[in-house]
């Protein structure tokens, strides 16, 4: 079984400052780890994902995640934020079933101010 | 190309009626899921189909939901004799691999 551990509910950013948003894992596997974004009623989309190869996954929007197998951590992170960067961010661990269910973190909102 | 859709986006329903959500995949995604959002309880996983096969129905909550998949292609998620607790967004995702595309969902309220 795996389980996804997203450290905190809410982060607050002034606009052109870092983002870190933290995110732990358990799986008893090498896992696949994906962070998706959701704005306020829309649907998910894919940020990026770690499958394996290069442990710095970057993704769109200027967002990019490390894998970190010694601390179990996928933790996203984006240089300077945006305001359009305002949303609900979900760090996942795929499933080892040969198919992939997902499995997500609670969700941190990331809130930006001008 | 046309992502993953969904109908209606919102549907408002009495409790005890039924409600039918369709999801239109991504054309020539095998692969198809079902997922429920509410508050309190995140994202959870209902039900996957491979084809038009459901191999995994474990997060189906009762058996007042129930899922087909016709053509290898749409999918629709009943829910039967519908209570306030099945007030949710239900979100459905489709992959050809391992990389799961969402819809925008459907908002149901369950007066």
């Amino acid at each position: 079984a795996q389980s996804v551990t997203q450290l905190d509910s809410h982060v607050s950013v002034s606009e052109g400052t870092p983002v870190l948003l933290r995110c732990n894992y358990s799986s008893s596997y090498s896992p696949s780890l994906f962070w998706y974004v959701q704005h306020p009623n829309k649907g998910l989309q894919l940020l990026l994902k770690y499958t394996s190869a290069a442990t710095l996954v970057k993704g769109i929007n200027g967002f990019e995640a490390e894998f970190k197998k010694s601390e179990t951590s996928f933790h996203l992170t984006k240089p300077s934020a945006h305001m359009s960067d305002a949303a609900e961010y979900f760090c996942v661990v795929s499933g080892n079933s040969g198919y992939s269910t997902l499995t997500f973190g609670k969700g941190t909102m990331l809130l930006v101010s001008p | 190309g046309a992502g993953v859709s969904q109908s209606p986006s919102n549907k408002v329903t009495e409790k005890g009626k039924d409600v039918e959500l369709r999801c239109d995949p991504i054309s020539g995604h095998t692969a198809l899921y079902w997922y429920r959002q509410s508050l309190g309880q995140g994202l959870e996983f209902l039900i996957y189909f491979q084809g038009n096969s459901a191999p995994d129905k474990s997060g189906l909550p009762s058996d007042r939901f129930s899922a087909e998949r016709t053509g290898g292609s749409v999918s629709t998620l009943t829910i039967q004799r519908t209570q306030q607790e099945d007030s949710a967004v239900y979100l459905c995702a489709s992959s050809l691999l391992e990389t799961q595309y969402f819809g925008p969902g459907t908002r149901l309220l369950v007066l």
